[in-house]
């Protein structure tokens, strides 16, 4: 049971590049979530699914597209990178229910120079 | 979703207890109180969760006023080992869905 596994580690793009993360889930839960979390800072929810085939926009979802054709892979997309998209990205999963938990991966350090 | 506020940063010596308290005038009814650490270069992870009196288990302890108002993690005979940032989220799924991560609480914990 691996948990919630993210793919790639790390990332260095340039400014306008694109890319995708892969986010993973073998807990058959029904809620998955991306984050970014700069320095210092806390995490701020990019995009969300309540489900397969669902998505829809978190706190700050500007400049990030999302899929979730299965219901254990959660993808995002950065269709052109910028520099302010340097971060540490977060994937986490819940079961939707009530009283949830999030489970987190490990995180992909992104920069974009 | 109720706003959470916390203490930025807490230092504490090995072997004490830490309590650090979290504010949320604004928890609804249905809200839950749950407390997330994370470490260094690594995902939040969940430590406990509560929706009233005391709850406890094999890392920390909650405790909730009658009011609900604010929450007190409570970590008993800390380590080094226990520097990290803590995260007191409040909210449920009932009715939709949102998670709002402040800054969190950063423990230090010294030799």
């Amino acid at each position: 049971n691996a948990g919630v596994t993210q793919t790639p580690k790390f990332r260095v793009l340039k400014t306008g590049q694109s890319m995708t993360l892969l986010c993973a889930q073998d807990m058959n839960h029904e809620y998955m979530y991306w984050y970014r979390q700069d320095p210092g800072m806390g995490l701020r929810l990019i995009h969300y699914s309540v489900g397969e085939g669902t998505t829809a926009k978190g706190e700050v979802p500007d400049g990030y597209n999302v899929s979730r054709l299965k219901k254990q892979n959660f993808l995002l997309g950065l269709e052109s990178a910028a520099p302010s998209q340097t971060s540490v990205y977060f994937c986490a999963s819940s079961s939707g229910h009530r009283t949830d938990t999030q489970y987190f991966g490990p995180g992909t350090r992104l920069t974009v120079l | 979703l109720a706003k959470t506020t916390q203490p930025i940063s807490m230092d504490s010596y090995e072997g004490q207890e830490v309590n650090i308290t979290c504010s949320h005038n604004n928890i609804a009814t249905n809200d839950y109180i749950t407390w997330y650490q994370q470490f260094p270069s690594q995902g939040p992870r969940f430590i406990i969760q509560g929706y009233k009196t005391k709850v406890t288990n094999e890392v920390a302890s909650l405790f909730i006023p009658a009011d609900r108002k604010s929450s007190t993690l409570s970590l008993p005979r800390v380590s080094l080992s226990d520097t990290a940032v803590y995260y007191c989220l409040v909210g449920d799924r009932t009715g939709g869905f949102k998670t709002i991560f402040g800054a969190g609480t950063r423990l230090f914990v010294k030799a």
